[in-house]
């Protein structure tokens, strides 16, 4: 299965800063997934991120507030803007594999706390 | 909407005995998969066992088994011979099987805290 590097793994940033968490995978990946995990929750997708086109977020995401790039089928960043406390979170991105492969692979997760 | 249900929101086990976890999802689809996932306090989401909906077996992967039951829209995952590495947040999750919009995304339960008691 593929492996993920997920950046940073922790960080702590002022309230009106924005932070990019970066995942770069070792094989080629068709959909990549970014989610978020609120203190003591479950996951909640963010958007999926497909090379060549714009991120399709879910209801409650907003591209100014989450942009997201995927530049190549290899990486994928994705920065959270105009911070606020209610923005910490463990965020954490997922790649779908292959087609014929229906397993999901994730990052280590970054831990973001905005004060 | 699919949606996956986990109602234990804690649980905990003896060192070496078995443990099961619940799990029910609500879906108007007939295919799909459904996945168990750990994570452990180093937050790294590690995929314990998967099952195809269309397959009656259940799936197995060592400790762990699964005992599904599509009429019920049940999954629920037994540890056998529970460790203390076993200790972590148990997370039930749902994909349908056909492409579409969202389809190939994950819908997780809330988790279940499972601690293993020495």
């Amino acid at each position: 299965s593929a492996v993920i590097s997920q950046k940073p793994s922790r960080d702590i940033c002022q309230r009106g800063t924005s932070l990019t968490i970066q995942c770069q995978v070792d094989s080629q990946v068709t959909m990549m997934f970014w989610y978020r995990q609120q203190p003591g929750q479950s996951l909640t997708l963010i958007a999926t991120a497909n090379q060549g086109s714009e991120a399709t977020y879910e209801s409650g995401f907003v591209i100014d507030k989450f942009p997201i790039s995927r530049p190549n089928l290899t990486f994928s960043t994705l920065t959270v803007s105009n911070m606020s406390p209610e923005d910490s979170s463990i965020y954490l991105c997922s790649v779908f594999p292959d087609i014929q492969n229906y397993g999901y692979t994730f990052g280590s997760g970054t831990r973001l706390t905005v004060v | 909407a699919q949606t996956v249900t986990q109602s234990q929101p804690e649980m905990s086990v003896q060192e070496a005995e078995t443990v099961t976890l619940s799990c029910t999802y609500d879906t108007s689809e007939s295919d799909y998969y459904l996945f168990w996932y750990k994570q452990p306090p180093s937050r790294q989401m590690i995929l314990v066992i998967r099952q195809e909906a269309y397959k009656q077996q259940n799936a197995t992967e060592n400790r762990f088994s699964v005992n599904f039951q599509k009429a019920a829209k049940s999954f629920s995952l037994k540890i056998s011979d529970s460790q203390l590495g076993d200790a972590a947040m148990y997370f039930c999750a749902y994909r349908a099987l056909y492409s579409g919009a969202g389809s190939y995304q994950l819908t997780f339960g809330k988790g279940t805290k499972l601690s293993v008691i020495p």
